[in-house]
């Protein structure tokens, strides 16, 4: 079956460091990528997505690129801000799994000031 | 206007009793979802259902029974409580089949607490 794997957390990184979060899939068919962000207290909000090999999703200096040959999608921000700290989740989906999303284990993301 | 709604946010409850959780969402959407996050934040789908009918049943205890009035409702009811059930379940909604095309939009979670 499906499944999606996180680099473990929790992260820590001071304001303006670079982030990368790991994220490697495996599926059956050709999935599209997503990640997720959880706010403190909230439920998750999609902050990018990519559909095929080699594109690129990006939203609010995010971005991560769906690599088929090394089945990853790596979350990559150039500097974190302290308001970026949330959990992060990777998560696919295949047309032969019918609606589901598959997540990873998410990753808890601080950034101190 | 929220577009996902779940009441309520808390719920704190004894062993063995029987619960029921809302969800209601106003984007025109004809799937639903019940997910369940652990305390470990791991998240896993339980239910969906697309124009009231059931699509995906995880290996879910039948103690959970979702129940789909229309297609902007879906509730989760839950019998006989058990200490292990308690987490953060999370309604989601998309229009047809999820894609990169069709977004599942989550409600904000209803943490359960058994005692």
């Amino acid at each position: 079956g499906d499944s999606v794997t996180q680099m473990e957390g929790p992260v820590t990184l001071s304001e303006e460091a670079f982030l990368t979060i790991n994220c490697t899939y495996t599926a059956t068919g050709y999935p599209s990528l997503f990640w997720y962000v959880q706010y403190p207290g909230e439920g998750l909000q999609l902050l990018l997505k990519a559909t095929k090999a080699d594109d690129k999703g990006s939203n609010k200096g995010f971005e991560a690129t769906y690599r088929k040959e090394t089945t990853s999608f790596h979350l990559e921000k150039g500097s974190v801000q302290v308001s970026d700290s949330a959990v992060y989740f990777c998560a696919l989906t295949e047309k032969t799994s019918g609606s589901r999303l598959t997540f990873g284990e998410g990753t808890q993301l601080t950034v101190n000031p | 206007d929220t577009a996902v709604s779940q009441t309520p946010k808390y719920l704190v409850t004894q062993m063995g009793n029987d619960k029921s959780i809302k969800c209601e969402q106003n984007l025109g959407h004809d799937t639903m979802y019940w997910y369940k996050q652990d305390s470990k934040k791991f998240l896993k789908i339980m239910f969906s259902y697309n124009n009231k009918e059931l699509i995906i049943n995880e290996t879910v205890p039948n103690r959970f029974s979702p129940k789909s009035p229309d297609k902007a409702h879906l509730n989760l009811h839950i019998n006989s409580l058990e200490l292990g059930d308690s987490a953060v379940y999370f309604c989601a909604s998309s229009q047809g089949e999820t894609s990169a095309y069709n977004e599942q939009f989550f409600g904000p979670g209803t943490r359960l607490t058994v005692l």
